[in-house]
């Protein structure tokens, strides 16, 4: 079963336009989530997280949502650059689990044209 | 801050075959976890070491697998037999005991392997 799903697989953009990149989670243990960036043969990059305890967290033109009732959350590039474009994804943690491992949606792949 | 580093950053192998990845975390961090990631999906988690301790193990790490972490710095996984399924990226990544990023984990580039 997967605890966290990132239902479009891909996203295309004008440059200068928001980008919205939606994540769903089912596990209600979940209480921290973060988003990541990856580029093609590189590692995830950490973009920005939020704990359940807020429902908005802004990090200059990155700004995530979370809907706890909904199990939703999202993410806001705003304004989308080209640079922004990679595979975005959603990952959650339960901070009273060992290590905190994350649990990963599948991704999306954003494309920002110029 | 030179990051987590992977070695090597490529490995095709023949099934049956043994092979052996090695990750050094951030020099700080005494958490280390191991993920794999296939063609399309996200990374899934393997295993976690807090210092030396390997303290979690997900059930996709099956006897093939092992992982070490021995003086609680770098940390070596090992697949025996490997099977054309392993063919997949390896990914490490350390996080650090406190402060405000305790939360993050910093991911290395990953070890593609490639099963042949």
């Amino acid at each position: 079963d997967q605890q966290v799903k990132q239902n479009s697989p891909s996203l295309s953009v004008q440059e200068g336009r928001i980008s919205i990149l939606n994540c769903d989670y089912t596990n209600s243990m979940f209480d921290y989530f973060l988003w990541y960036k990856k580029y093609p043969a590189e590692g995830p990059t950490f973009l920005i997280s939020i704990s359940s305890i807020k429902d908005k967290n802004e990090d200059g033109r990155f700004t995530v949502f979370l809907n706890k009732s909904a199990k939703h959350l999202s993410l806001h590039i705003v304004p989308s650059q080209p640079g922004d474009s990679a595979v975005y994804f959603c990952a959650a943690s339960a901070l009273n689990n060992a290590g905190n491992m994350l649990t990963f949606g599948g991704g999306t792949r954003l494309m920002v044209k110029p | 801050d030179t990051g987590v580093s992977q070695n090597p950053r490529h490995k095709i192998t023949k099934r049956g075959q043994n092979v052996t990845f090695r990750c050094d975390p951030i020099s700080e961090h005494n958490r280390l976890y191991w993920y794999r990631q296939t063609l399309g999906q996200g990374p899934e988690f393997l295993t976690y070491f807090q210092n030396e301790a390997q303290l979690e193990k997900s059930r996709l790490l099956s006897d093939r697998f092992s992982a070490e972490r021995p003086k609680g710095s770098f940390s070596t996984l090992e697949i025996q037999r490997t099977e054309q399924g392993d063919s997949a990226m390896y990914l490490c990544a350390s996080s650090p005991p406190q402060g405000a990023r305790w939360n993050e984990q910093f991911f290395g580039p990953g070890t593609r392997l490639t099963v042949l």
